[in-house]
């Protein structure tokens, strides 16, 4: 079973903060990782891909990754309480994504 | 397309009735993904197209649950007998590519309440 785990929170921040959110997963042969964001009512929403070891930055966020560890995490720097939704990591499993469950990130102005 | 087009965005079906989601991808787009995601969780792994060949439906929960692509581009999920445990939201993506490494883009989904 390819399984991938996240603390589902909520995640309380106050506004200008950074957002720390993580994401472990089972299998040691994952090679693509990706953080999606879901606002309420709304479809899953592409924000950050991830394949190599180390950090990669976009804007305010910088997602991270530890293949030795099998740890993904996202970082949301200046936290916004735009930024309020569910993330949701998502590992490459052959050929489809397997989702967590998502993490509730909570802004607060 | 601009996006992926799903529809109805909404529908209730009566326990033991039959019902049909539409899906159609962005122009182009290979891969086609169904996904069902229940209140408070992720999206779960249904079924797989790459062009009109459905080479992965290991995440089909029963044999009420079929799924076709015909012609490569618009695709259909059928649900037969639904049962309430079926209420969820119906997402459908789509990629470029024919591994998900680009990531999907998602429709707006299908949220199906069966009573």
């Amino acid at each position: 079973q390819k399984e991938v785990e996240q603390n589902s929170g909520p995640l309380s921040v106050p506004e200008g903060a950074i957002a720390s959110l993580n994401c472990t997963y089972s299998d040691r042969g994952s090679q693509s990782f990706f953080w999606y964001r879901q606002y309420s009512g709304k479809s899953p929403e592409l924000i950050m891909s991830i394949y190599s070891n180390g950090d990669k930055e976009d804007g305010r966020f910088t997602a991270q990754l530890n293949k030795a560890s099998q740890y993904v995490s996202l970082l949301i720097r200046d936290s916004q309480p735009s930024d309020s939704a569910t993330y949701l990591c998502a590992v490459i499993y052959g050929n489809k994504l397997v989702f967590g469950a998502g993490t509730i990130l909570r802004v607060k102005s | 397309g601009a996006g992926v087009s799903q529809s109805p965005r909404y529908k209730v079906a009566k326990r033991g009735q039959d019902v049909a989601l539409r899906c159609d991808p962005i122009s182009g787009h290979v891969s086609l993904f169904w996904y069902q995601q229940a209140l408070g969780q992720g999206p779960e792994f249904l079924t797989y197209f790459q062009n009109e060949a459905q080479l992965d439906k290991s995440g089909l929960p029963s044999d009420r649950f079929f799924a076709e692509r015909p012609e490569g581009s618009v695709s259909t999920l059928k649900i037969q007998r639904t049962q309430q445990e079926d209420s969820a939201v119906y997402l459908c993506a789509s990629s470029p590519g024919t591994a998900a490494f680009y990531g999907y883009t998602f429709g707006s989904g299908t949220r199906l309440t069966v009573v």
